[in-house]
């Protein structure tokens, strides 16, 4: 089963709206990665927040961490058509684990 | 991407014929990943490596076997192509395992008919 899940799993706004998705997981995390994914191709890694990190940005992005709702949210400010993309949760679990574990995705459009 | 490439990008092929797509890294990184992304599924990992020689079973192991014989190479075999492994491919390279992002390639879609 999915450790971590997205939502919305699609989500339509204008542009220069705020964007924020949400993410849910089960076990406890070293740390939280955000994708995008365009349509058509490959992921793309845009932030990381360890378990220790309540709160990260990069340009636009800010990423919230809640472990004790295992949660996560991202926000992207001010949206261009051009964020138009999926965007994916993953967490790197707690227990030696050496990989990722993804979740649904959530869709998102920004309409020009 | 920058630093890995998969091949081929796109193939069509029958039941029953083994299929091997390749993943190219220039990166040095240890890690390196096959996972499948389905509709309704997300991406679900296949099968991972931590060094040459050293691979692992992920989540749907199950008709797929991987060799990497050299740091730069992961190659994904599937043994006996069934319609249900018609999907999209992805390879992805991480030079520390939980410290850092992943790097994908763009995919191999594969359809098995």
């Amino acid at each position: 089963s999915q450790q971590g899940e997205e939502d919305p799993q699609a989500l339509s706004i204008q542009e220069g709206e705020n964007a924020t998705m949400n993410c849910s997981y089960k076990t406890s995390i070293n740390n939280l990665q955000w994708y995008r994914q365009n349509s058509g191709r490959g992921l793309v890694h845009l932030i990381l927040i360890r378990s220790n990190e309540r709160e990260k940005h990069s340009g636009r992005l800010r990423v919230t961490l809640d472990t004790s709702k295992k949660s996560s949210s991202l926000l992207i400010t001010a949206s261009r058509a051009a964020d138009t993309a999926s965007y994916f949760c993953a967490t790197d679990v707690t227990g030696g684990s050496e990989k990722l574990v993804f979740g649904k995705g959530t869709k998102l459009t920004v309409n020009p | 991407d920058a630093g890995i490439t998969q091949s081929p990008r796109h193939k069509v092929t029958e039941t029953g014929t083994p299929v091997t797509l390749r993943c190219h890294q220039t990166e040095n990184h240890r890690y390196m990943y096959w996972y499948r992304q389905d509709p309704g599924h997300g991406l679900r990992l296949i099968h991972y490596s931590y060094g040459v020689k050293d691979t692992d079973k992920g989540e749907v192991s199950d008709g797929y076997s991987v060799s990497r014989s050299k740091t730069e190479d992961f190659l994904l075999t599937l043994e006996s192509a069934t319609s249900s492994q018609t999907s999209v491919y992805f390879c992805a390279i991480s030079e520390s395992q939980g410290h850092y992002g992943y790097t994908f390639g763009s995919g191999t879609r594969l359809t098995v008919v």
